[in-house]
């Protein structure tokens, strides 16, 4: 079993669609990471999370401690969101990922 | 500011060889990660770096090593290529050990 669960694997969505990605993991965490990976390999990291929710321009990430299971949402989507997003978990030693979410926005 | 920057940008090895990937973290960050990410798998943590000494490895054979120099440094070794060694490979810096800032990674085709 994985550490860290995501879910759907794949998802194509119409423009301006609200999107969620969900996370699930199974070990003691330090903090939760959302990450972007374009085509070609690039990844940028979106968000960082202990708790609560953060909210950067349309991209909202929000945890649940108590639940293990954190969500990316995006708002209003645009074919330049299509990528992976992955879901990455530190627990202070180490690093689990997701196997990823591929999302394609069709205009 | 200098991103995390990565080298060469692209490599292709024989089986059996072995090839050294270097790593170049943002000013002022003393953690280097790194990572395999395979295809069609999700990344893969390989070793851990830290104010110069190794701080965690991930589930990978003694063939895949490294080391951090003085200046944070970084590179991976991975000696006796195998074809599944082929992958992306990525590293990260962080001042913190929280928040990670990616390089633009290796890719590695082993034939």
């Amino acid at each position: 079993k994985n550490e860290v669960e995501q879910s759907p694997q794949n998802l194509t969505a119409q423009e301006g669609e609200f999107i969620t990605i969900n996370c699930s993991y199974s070990v003691g965490i330090s903090a939760l990471h959302w990450l972007q990976q374009h085509p070609g390999g690039g990844i940028v990291s979106l968000f960082m999370l202990s708790s609560g929710k953060k909210k950067h321009g349309r991209l909202i990430a929000t945890i649940n401690i108590q639940e293990k299971h954190s969500s990316l949402h995006i708002t209003a989507s645009h074919p330049r969101d299509s990528a992976v997003y992955i879901c990455a978990v530190n627990t202070g030693n180490q690093f689990y990922f997701g196997t990823g979410t591929s999302l394609t926005v069709i205009p | 500011e200098a991103g995390v920057t990565q080298s060469p940008t692209h490599l292709i090895k024989t089986r059996g060889q072995q090839v050294t990937l270097r790593c170049s973290p943002i000013s002022g960050h003393t953690s280097v990660y790194w990572y395999q990410q395979a295809l069609g798998l999700g990344l893969q943590f390989l070793l851990w770096y830290d104010e110069g000494e190794e701080r965690n490895r991930g589930n990978f054979p003694p063939r895949f090593s490294g080391r951090q120099f003085p200046n944070y440094s970084s590179e991976l070794n991975v000696n006796a290529l195998e074809l599944e060694d082929s992958a992306l490979y990525l590293c990260a810096s962080s001042s913190d050990r929280f928040t990670q800032y990616f390089g633009p990674g290796t890719r590695l085709t082993v034939l």
